[in-house]
């Protein structure tokens, strides 16, 4: 079992739907990741929060819009996707202070239709 | 840029001794940390070096040479379970951020 949980497990979801991908912790951890990770690849960051604030984007797309609504909760909004943006989503967690590793989430295996 | 090479695959038999290597060279250092991924499932947190030298923990060990820019996963007394993907990952400078090697693969064999 990790500390950081993800909601759902498995998604599956045409180009025109619209979801989203939650990611839960309670260790006070004030940064927070998301990753996309293809199968037999590493994973790859898209964002980061540090203190509910946006710090990082790694020139994802659009379609994807994170929100930090309060320092446990971490949201991925989907919309317009693509085939090639099914992979395991993955979020992570860490404190902000000191060398604590992240904390990874089992992850969201999404499906694009 | 960043840049972390570890071997893609490895083999080894019950019992054994492996060792996986990650070389790096990236622009900041704030540690080197080794994962555990079993397919389809997230990576779990194994092991990590801030400061030269070598630490253990239980039947996993992992060395830093900073000036090397060299490290590794030391795995003694392997078990079946412990097949799986190791990932080297490089803490950068800006806000925890991880650089992760592709991964290597390892199969423990009976």
């Amino acid at each position: 079992d990790t500390e950081v949980t993800q909601t759902p497990k498995h998604l599956v979801m045409g180009m025109t739907n619209k979801k989203s991908l939650k990611c839960e912790q309670h260790m006070g951890h004030r940064a927070m990741y998301w990753y996309k990770q293809k199968a037999k690849k590493p994973p790859e960051l898209m964002f980061v929060y540090s203190y509910e604030k946006l710090s990082i984007n790694e020139s994802v797309p659009s379609r994807f819009s994170p929100e930090c609504p309060n320092s446990s909760l971490l949201n991925l909004h989907l919309h317009a996707l693509q085939p090639e943006d099914s992979a395991l989503y993955l979020c992570a967690s860490r404190p902000t202070q000191g060398n604590q590793p992240q904390h990874f989430g089992d992850g969201t295996r999404l499906s694009i239709l | 840029g960043q840049n972390i090479d570890q071997p893609t695959e490895m083999t080894a038999t019950e019992g054994a001794i492996v060792q996986i290597n990650c070389t790096y060279q990236t622009s900041g250092f704030n540690g080197l940390f080794w994962y555990q991924q079993h397919a389809g499932e997230a990576p779990t947190f194994l092991s990590y070096n801030v400061l030269d030298g070598l630490e253990e923990k239980g039947r996993f060990s992992s060395f830093l040479s900073r000036s090397k820019g060299y490290s590794y996963l030391l795995l003694k007394e392997l078990q079946m379970k412990d097949s799986a993907s190791y990932l080297c990952a490089v803490r950068g400078s800006t806000l925890g951020r991880l650089y992760f090697g592709r991964g290597t693969q390892l199969t423990v064999w009976p």
